[in-house]
């Protein structure tokens, strides 16, 4: 067990809907990561927030957004999904900075129909 | 940029043989690698790392991985494989010129036979 938690575990939801995918980074981790993986694009980083800020972005689509909160848990938000962003989405987390260790949460496993 | 080539999407070992995942990188400055570890319906786990010193790092569960800047390699081995360590591994790369963003390799699918 990382230390970090996601919610929900799967979801399924249809063409052109909007889903919200959670996480709680380990304790004392000031840093969150959200990466995607897929059958054809591998694990991709999307993007990181360090203390409530953005810090770094990576293959995020402008449908994606992310926020991380006071309590330093952070959610994903996709909008207008397509059968395409079906996937499997990492919330990771570490002390900082990208140069840590990051440790992974058990992932959503997102099914768009 | 940096890339990461892992080397047989599926590799196939009897228990007890020796486990070797090759993995490749592309840098233009130093870089930070990593073996992550995926086992099913799970999130990855941190096998190893290297950053800077020795370039023989041991990890978790018996793996090692040697860095050796001449061959731009990082090839994961473990002298014994266990039925346990069916998973999937993942090689990654970071370096300043990313600042640090986690690049990973396509994985490759390790399979133990009894």
């Amino acid at each position: 067990d990382s230390g970090v938690t996601q919610t929900p575990k799967h979801l399924i939801t249809a063409t052109g809907q909007r889903v919200t995918l959670r996480c709680s980074p380990r304790s004392g981790d000031l840093s969150v990561y959200w990466y995607q993986q897929s059958l054809d694009q591998g694990l991709q980083f999307l993007i990181q927030y360090y203390n409530g800020e953005e810090r770094a972005k990576g293959n995020i689509l402008e449908r994606f957004s992310a926020q991380q909160f006071p309590d330093l848990h952070s959610e994903l938000n996709l909008s207008s999904l397509e059968l395409g962003d079906s996937a499997l989405y990492f919330c990771a987390s570490s002390r900082r900075s990208l140069k840590e260790t990051q440790y992974f949460g058990p992932g959503t496993r997102l099914l768009v129909l | 940029a940096q890339s990461v080539t892992q080397l047989g999407s599926h590799v196939s070992v009897s228990e007890g043989a020796l486990v070797l995942l090759r993995c490749n990188y592309s840098s233009s400055v130093p870089p930070y690698l990593f073996w992550y570890v995926q086992y099913p319906n799970q999130g990855l786990q941190l096998l190893l790392k290297y950053t800077t010193g020795a370039t023989l790092v041991k990890g978790i569960n018996g793996f090692e991985a040697e860095f050796k800047k001449s061959e731009t390699s990082f090839h994961l081995t473990k002298p014994s494989a266990h039925m346990s360590d069916a998973a999937e591994y993942f090689c990654a790369v970071s370096d300043q010129g990313s600042n640090y963003k986690l690049t990973f390799g396509k994985g490759t699918l390790l399979t133990v036979n009894p």
